[in-house]
């Protein structure tokens, strides 16, 4: 079955520490995995996702097929990058929809 | 184009009532899917449509849950005889496929 963890309700950092949220994921097939980010009283939405390997608002995420993971990293935290992070994985196989993992909430603190 | 649309924003309902919500999504996308998210939850994947055909629905889906997309266009979901169970916030997405979806802002609904 498809799960998506994300084992951090709560992540606070400094502003110009580094961040990192993880993510980790099962599937049994070839799975692509994204980034949804909510900033307070916004919309869902895309971040990045894995198949572009591009890097948005300084942050990348690389996925690990040996350890399931898709971690998303940011090497200096802002303080507008307080937000709901959802890690999320989809298969044409599916239908493409998602699977979303329970979120982590980062609080970056000045 | 003004994204997804989802209306109403909130709808606040007596247990045992029927309720219908609609989405309007981004007017070239084919595919359409309905999310249900409770609180310290993710999305949680409803059903789904490509053009006007349901092509999956889950488990989560009860009898009392039924979702139209006539003409490929908007779609409605409407939940019967409603629980307090059923409170959530309702997300509609859609896209053409490949993985870039474009949520709408949900119905908050709240079954009282």
């Amino acid at each position: 079955a498809q799960r998506v963890t994300q084992p951090e309700k709560l992540l606070s950092v400094f502003k110009g520490a580094p961040v990192e949220l993880k993510c980790n994921y099962s599937y049994s097939g070839s799975p692509e995995l994204f980034w949804y980010v909510q900033y307070s009283r916004q919309r869902l939405q895309l971040l990045l996702r894995h198949i572009s390997r591009e890097s948005i608002k300084g942050f990348t995420a690389d996925l690990n097929k040996g350890e399931t993971s898709f971690h998303l990293k940011k090497p200096f935290a802002q303080e507008e990058d307080s937000a709901m992070y959802y890690c999320a994985l989809s298969s044409a196989n599916t239908g493409n929809q998602f699977y979303f993992g329970t979120g982590t909430s980062l609080t970056v603190i000045p | 184009d003004t994204g997804v649309s989802q209306d109403p924003r909130h709808k606040i309902t007596k247990r045992g009532q029927n309720v219908t919500f609609r989405c309007d999504p981004i007017s070239e996308h084919n595919r359409l899917y309905w999310y249900r998210q409770t609180l310290g939850q993710g999305p949680e994947f409803l059903t789904y449509f490509q053009n006007e055909a349901q092509l999956e629905k889950s488990r989560l889906l009860s009898d009392r849950f039924s979702a139209e997309r006539p003409k490929g266009s908007f779609s409605t979901l409407e939940i019967q005889r409603t629980e307090q169970g059923d409170s959530a916030m309702y997300l509609c997405a859609s896209g053409r496929g490949g993985g870039f979806y474009t949520f709408g802002s949900g119905t908050r609904l709240t079954v009282v």
